[in-house]
């Protein structure tokens, strides 16, 4: 059983240039959760999906972030026209279930603004 | 709104010795707690899940308890080795579907 899987694991970008971040849960797992990790700090919720549904998505900023979770194919994180406080770890989980279920990581998407 | 905090934020060992980290929490409406392990440019590993009905799980040289109405886990550490060298994070939750991470522990475990 594959775990999760994250593409690309190092993106470079220039301020104003998207930049679009994919997670394949492991198999079996409909929930995803989104995270944002800077130099030295911790982990910061962003959203949580479940196939085809945004759940929650209260740690998004409220422009230029955007996620989605289709029925077919991995979930995406999409950041429009970054700017360099953008750059950033950020790391895609997925579970069984929610609440109870216990949380996968995969290795993280490394975005960097030019 | 969940707020984690973990004792101490740096600790570094000689090999061998037992280590406790500390986690604490502020809201006790959780379902489990989970603690991982994070290494430098790496994403997070799970090493123990919790759930609310549970004190207690162990993997090998590992213990975590959880006392959840005091808002506390800890997370015991036997033998120490390099190897254990990383930063430990716990995460309580989901009460409201999100797990919320503490800041964790950096280890340093020294040959």
């Amino acid at each position: 059983n594959a775990g999760v899987m994250q593409n690309p694991r190092h993106l470079v970008r220039r301020r104003g240039q998207e930049a679009r971040l994919r997670c394949s849960p492991m198999k079996g797992h409909s929930h995803v959760y989104w995270y944002r990790q800077l130099p030295e700090e911790g982990l910061k919720f962003m959203v949580y999906l479940q196939k085809e549904n945004i759940i929650d998505e209260s740690g998004m900023p409220k422009e230029r972030f955007s996620a989605e979770f289709p029925k077919e194919g991995p979930s995406i994180l999409r950041i429009q026209q970054v700017v360099r406080g953008d750059s950033a770890a950020y790391f895609c989980a997925s579970s069984p279930r929610d609440r109870t279920g216990e949380l996968f990581f995969g290795e993280g998407s490394r975005l960097t603004v030019l | 709104k969940q707020e984690v905090t973990q004792i101490p934020a740096a600790l570094s060992v000689p090999e061998g010795e037992n280590l406790v980290l500390n986690c604490s929490f502020t809201d006790s409406a959780i379902y489990n707690l989970q603690w991982f392990r994070q290494d430098p440019g790496k994403g997070l590993t799970s090493l123990l899940l919790i759930q609310s009905s549970q004190r207690e799980q162990t993997s090998g040289r590992l213990n975590a308890s959880l006392d959840k109405s005091s808002g506390r886990s800890t997370l015991y550490i036997a033998a120490s080795q390099p190897g254990d060298s990383a930063t430990y994070l716990c995460a309580p939750g989901p009460g409201t579907y999100k797990y919320i991470f503490g800041t964790g522990t950096r280890l340093k475990v020294l040959a």
